[in-house]
């Protein structure tokens, strides 16, 4: 399996909502990811998890709550969401021995009204 | 000063002729370096990754690499309309177990019959 899958792949939510979004892979990396990507502009950096640790936060608004169960999973948790969160949000992963570049999900194309 | 920087485009090129991406980095200490296609509405795709100075090649696609001058770029041969496209430039430093990819802004390329 090379595939990493995103569900859902549309989401509308109004600002008061909860919703998730979710990230399987089966490739056995160890790494993994969320970017956010707007219109017309590269992915951005959200969160990196390694070994189901978070690595990294970019600053992201607490808004977005990641969360990584095991090895293969990971979610993005999203609460009173704005407008202008609205995006493709990308999750990717990627070996930690040796870094040969990630492997991205299809996306969530996320609206929010 | 961007952190990684591509000619935003549009790039166009007719049926067959040489395509030629270009991009620059700012951070000395980067190791790899990717490139990903991206179509519109999709996720991005990994065409090439490269690591040492000089050429690789895959099929129609080489990737160059010029530390010194921190300076990468891809060749498409022989391009073809399905290469219509946004490509990504990425780079990544090392040292982590996991890849921190710093993405371009992307070129646009549009092959004409």
């Amino acid at each position: 399996d090379t595939e990493v899958t995103q569900t859902p792949k549309h989401l509308v939510m109004g600002m008061t909502n909860k919703k998730s979004l979710k990230c399987e892979q089966h490739m056995g990396h160890r790494a993994m990811y969320w970017y956010k990507q707007k219109a017309k502009k590269p992915p951005e950096l959200m969160f990196v998890y390694s070994y189901e640790k978070l690595s990294i936060n970019e600053s992201v608004p607490s808004r977005f709550s990641p969360e990584c169960p095991n090895s293969s999973l990971l979610n993005l948790h999203l609460h009173a969401l704005q407008p202008e969160d609205s995006a493709l949000y990308l999750c990717a992963s990627s070996q930690t021995s040796l870094f040969y570049g990630y492997t991205f999900g299809s996306g969530t194309r996320l609206t929010v009204v | 000063q961007k952190e990684v920087e591509q000619n935003s485009g549009p790039l166009s090129v007719p049926e067959g002729a040489i395509a030629s991406l270009n991009c620059t980095y700012s951070d000395r200490g980067s190791q790899s370096f990717f490139w990903y296609r991206q179509y519109s509405g999709k996720s991005p795709e990994l065409i090439m990754f490269i690591y040492s100075n000089g050429d690789k090649e895959d099929g129609r696609f080489t990737a160059q690499l010029n530390k010194a001058s921190q300076y990468v770029s891809l060749l498409i041969r022989d391009s073809q309309p399905s290469d219509s496209a946004t490509y990504l430039c990425a780079v990544a430093a090392g040292g982590t177990s996991y890849g921190k990819l710093t993405f371009g802004q992307g070129t646009i390329l549009t092959v004409h019959p």
